[in-house]
């Protein structure tokens, strides 16, 4: 079965502080894609980024970067330099290649103060 | 481009009632999702359509249904509501051969 763990359920940094969301995922598929999405107070789901199983690149965009690694089953996301509309609830998912269906972890609520 | 919508944005209902939720998709998405969010079960997968057709459902009572239109447009229908359907309602689009899913504002059914 496949399956999303977001240890950390919440986390408070000072603007400026750099901060990391880990993200562990479960699965035998071999093909798959991995999201980060983020969640303000409006209730909205807004996409970051995503992941294929195939391309374990790690990249940079803007202030956020991942770091996919495959042999840990991890899938972690870090905001550099974080601000206060950074505050928010991030979800990580797991998504396999037959299906439109997600798999969410339980969600990590990120808030960061001036 | 406009993103995906969802209407009604707030509901209240009352143990019993039926209630209908609608979605319509990005323009040229056919691929559209549910999911319930609760404080209890977090984020969790109603059913998927495309072009017409229900490809995935998850495990929810057969109280919770839903169908999709011609024009992508998606609806789903929760009869006999009870107070643990109150949760937030999200719609997801996705368009062909692209792996990403774009969600809604969301409808928040409250079920008094």
């Amino acid at each position: 079965a496949q399956k999303v763990t977001q240890a950390q359920t919440e986390i408070s940094v000072v603007e400026k502080e750099d901060v990391t969301l880990d993200c562990v995922y479960e699965t035998r598929d071999t093909t798959y894609y991995l999201f980060w999405y983020k969640q303000p107070p409006s209730g909205e789901l807004v996409f970051l980024i995503r992941r294929n199983s195939f391309d374990e690149q790690n990249e940079i965009s803007g202030r956020y970067s991942w770091n996919f690694q495959k042999s840990t089953s991890s899938f972690n996301f870090t905001i550099t330099a974080s601000q206060v509309v950074d505050s928010a609830v991030y979800f990580c998912a797991l998504r396999m290649s037959n299906t439109d269906k997600l798999i969410f972890g339980t969600g990590t609520r990120l808030q960061v103060f001036p | 481009k406009a993103g995906v919508t969802q209407t009604p944005r707030y509901l209240i209902k009352t143990r019993g009632q039926q209630v209908t939720l609608s979605c319509s998709p990005i323009s040229g998405h056919r691929s559209v999702s549910w999911y319930q969010q609760t404080p209890g079960q977090g984020l969790q997968f109603l059913f998927e359509y495309f072009s017409e057709t229900q490809r995935n459902k998850g495990n929810f009572p057969g109280r919770f249904s839903g169908r999709q239109f011609s024009n992508s447009r998606s609806e789903m229908n929760v009869s006999t509501l009870e107070l643990g359907d109150s949760a937030l309602y999200l719609c997801a689009s996705r368009r062909d051969l692209q792996e990403t899913q774009y969600f809604g504002p969301g409808t928040r059914l409250l079920v008094l």
